[in-house]
């Protein structure tokens, strides 16, 4: 079974300048988490989809992130426009759906660095 | 709301030697507990998790954790460290249903020779 896809691994951009990430996950899963974790602390949650709505986007930023999970599949997290405390690492995971299938699985992450 | 305290930043063990890594919870419902581990530049991995039944808990890599409700604590432990072992260890909890995880900051495990 592939596991959780994400791309790019990593991303150096300036200030106000705008990035996107995208996230693959596991085939079948119907939740999908976008997770922030800045050097030496653990992930946050930014936001959790469940299909293509919004359960959770209560820690988001929502003035300069965004994400959408147009088919249920796929998603997309944006930053426009980038700030120096943007710079992170961004975990995507995805969990299926029912009981007893509480554990989440994660992609490698995506690597930002913002200058 | 859900927290967890992750007792140390970093903890150095010499190979073959006992690990201990702590971790302590809130909740205020009954929780669901998790460590996840995360090398360098990769992801994070499951290494086991407590929902509900036995409170101790095996996991992969020799790794075991013991659900304490009077304690509040879900600490890991492995009797003998492998050079392998050295990544960043993370703690999370949650509740039932759609509730998010909420991650501990992290403990750091080193492993000399």
């Amino acid at each position: 079974e592939a596991g959780v896809a994400q791309s790019p691994r990593y991303k150096i951009i300036e200030k106000r300048q705008s990035v996107a990430f995208w996230c693959n996950p596991i085939s079948g899963h119907a939740t999908l988490y976008w997770y922030q974790q800045i050097l030496g602390q653990g992930p946050k949650l930014l936001i959790q989809f469940q299909n293509n709505g919004v359960v959770d986007d209560s820690q988001l930023p929502k003035d300069r992130f965004s994400a959408e999970r147009l088919k249920g599949v796929d998603s997309t997290l944006k930053i426009q426009p980038a700030k120096l405390e943007d710079s992170a690492v961004y975990l995507c995971a995805s969990r299926t759906f029912g009981l007893n299938q509480e554990t989440q699985y994660f992609g490698p992450g995506t690597r930002l660095l913002v200058l | 709301a859900q927290s967890v305290t992750q007792l140390g930043s970093h903890v150095s063990v010499s190979e073959g030697a006992l690990v201990l890594l702590r971790c302590n919870y809130s909740s205020s419902v009954p929780p669901y507990l998790f460590w996840y581990v995360q090398y360098p530049n990769q992801g994070l991995q499951l290494l086991l998790k407590y929902t509900t039944g036995a409170t101790l808990v095996k996991g992969i890599n020799g790794f075991e954790a013991e659900f304490k409700k009077s304690e509040t604590s879900f600490h890991l432990t492995k009797p003998s460290a492998h050079m392998s072992d050295a990544a960043e260890y993370f703690c999370a909890v949650t509740g039932s249903g759609y509730s998010t995880l909420t991650f501990g900051k992290g403990t750091m495990l080193l492993v000399s020779p």
